[in-house]
């Protein structure tokens, strides 16, 4: 199965500055997906990557994909509170049989 | 926004006891699924279906899950006889096509006693 390697674990950033969060697959990336989790909530979809170099953006998220290197990152500008959460990076051939990292444990301090 | 409703938000059961979880997709999408969370663990697939029938099931989903499409809005998950095991947070989600990104549920959290 494909395993994702997320770091860091956990970052703690000053509300108003930027983050970044990267995702490595043990294998071939067909598709990445990016979604953000709140303690004990359910899985928010934030976006999907699917070619190399690709680069998307939702409001001060930006992800991009390296094929090459088989990893993905997505960065958070200017950080809000409302950032705050759990992001977890998904991968599989297709949309259902996606395997998830670890998650990255995202807290801004006001 | 259209989103992906589970019942109940938690349910406690004792071992041995079947359990059924609930979900209701977004209407338009036509593939389902079930993952699930033990606490402190990684999200894991369990099931996809497509079509009125399980289109992938991992390791995990053995003769112990059943999943059900008894009608044309509801998507269930049986777990017969629980284990302590089966412990942990058991999220549907749904889809409108491959590649499109799944849309997860609130979760039910199962704590068998």
């Amino acid at each position: 199965s494909q395993e994702l390697e997320q770091s860091p674990q956990s970052l703690i950033v000053q509300e108003g500055k930027n983050l970044t969060i990267n995702c490595t697959s043990s294998k071939t990336l067909y598709g990445l997906y990016w979604y953000k989790q709140k303690y004990g909530e359910g899985l928010i979809f934030l976006m999907m990557l699917q070619k190399g170099g690709e680069e998307k953006s939702h409001e001060k998220i930006t992800a991009k994909l390296d094929e090459k290197k088989q990893q993905s990152s997505l960065h958070i500008t200017a950080s809000q509170p409302s950032h705050a959460g759990i992001y977890l990076c998904g991968a599989g051939p297709n949309d259902y049989k996606l395997s998830f990292g670890a998650g990255t444990t995202v807290t801004v301090r006001a | 926004e259209p989103e992906v409703t589970q019942t109940p938000s938690h349910q406690v059961t004792q071992m041995g006891q079947e359990v059924i979880l609930r979900c209701v997709p977004i209407s338009n999408h036509l593939y389902f699924y079930w993952y699930r969370q033990i606490l402190g663990q990684k999200v894991e697939f369990l099931v996809s279906f497509y079509n009125n029938e399980i289109s992938e099931k991992s390791e995990i989903f053995d003769d112990q899950f059943s999943v059900e499409r008894p009608d044309g809005s509801n998507f269930t998950l049986k777990i017969r006889s629980t284990k302590l095991e089966d412990s942990a947070m058991y999220f549907c989600a749904s889809s409108s096509g491959s590649l499109r990104g799944a849309f997860f549920g609130q979760g039910t959290r199962l704590t068998v006693v």
